[in-house]
């Protein structure tokens, strides 16, 4: 497909479970940013690639979140010992270099219980 | 800080109705673009327009328009003759210069248009 794909659509975790979600941008996009979007709210930034450099991690919520991009394509958000607050849609979006309007996947939506 | 304001949590309309969907914005920087997003009950989040801070040209794309006022730190939304499937979440988001494509966005407006 031509968009950016994640995976999985839904997860659900018990809490303290690490969990790892998935993010393929769209090709050649340089950029690739995860949000984190709780129910009735915007998006709110995590953290920021270009390419496989981590640009930007100052929006990640405490040391549990971690997400990598090692060869500057798919990206991997991983959460360990989920807590119920980390419940949310975390969206992947992707873009041409600086600038460019940002393309957002359907987002996993994570559930801790 | 940067910070996107969208003061309307619902509206409702009946179709063909012309509805506002409200942005206000706040930042300190002179070089900024200004967003909206549709959101789809699918989750998606989906482009439609994309302004300059240094461009207070208003756009019109069909059914949409834009209106972006500096004086007031605005970029009000316009869908005229609404229709079912303009139903959907809408964002206005801020981005900077100085941050590449990191925006802040508002908390959305749930626009339900009825037949």
């Amino acid at each position: 497909g031509a968009g950016v794909s994640q995976s999985p659509r839904y997860k659900v975790a018990k809490r303290g479970q690490d969990v790892a979600l998935r993010c393929d941008p769209i090709s050649g996009h340089v950029s690739l940013f995860w949000y984190q979007q709780a129910l009735g709210q915007g998006p709110e930034f995590l953290t920021y690639f270009q390419n496989e450099a981590q640009l930007d991690k100052s929006g990640l919520p405490s040391d549990r979140f971690f997400a990598e991009r090692p060869e500057g394509s798919v990206s991997t958000l991983k959460i360990q010992r989920t807590q119920q607050e980390d419940s949310a849609v975390y969206l992947c979006a992707s873009s041409l270099p600086r600038d460019s309007p940002l393309h957002f996947g359907n987002g996993t939506r994570l559930t801790v219980t | 800080a940067q910070k996107v304001t969208q003061a309307q949590t619902e509206i409702s309309v009946v179709e063909k109705e012309d509805v506002t969907l409200d942005c206000v914005y706040e930042t300190r920087d002179t070089t900024y673009y200004l967003f909206w997003y549709k959101q789809p009950p699918s989750g998606e989040l989906v482009f439609l327009i994309r302004r300059n801070s240094f461009d207070e040209q208003n756009e019109i794309s069909g059914r949409y328009s834009w209106n972006f006022q500096k004086s007031t730190s605005s970029f009000n939304f316009t869908i005229t003759a609404s229709q079912v499937v303009d139903s959907a979440v809408y964002f206005c988001a801020l981005g900077l210069k100085t941050s590449g494509s990191r925006l802040t966005f508002g908390e959305g407006t749930q626009l339900t248009v009825n037949p």
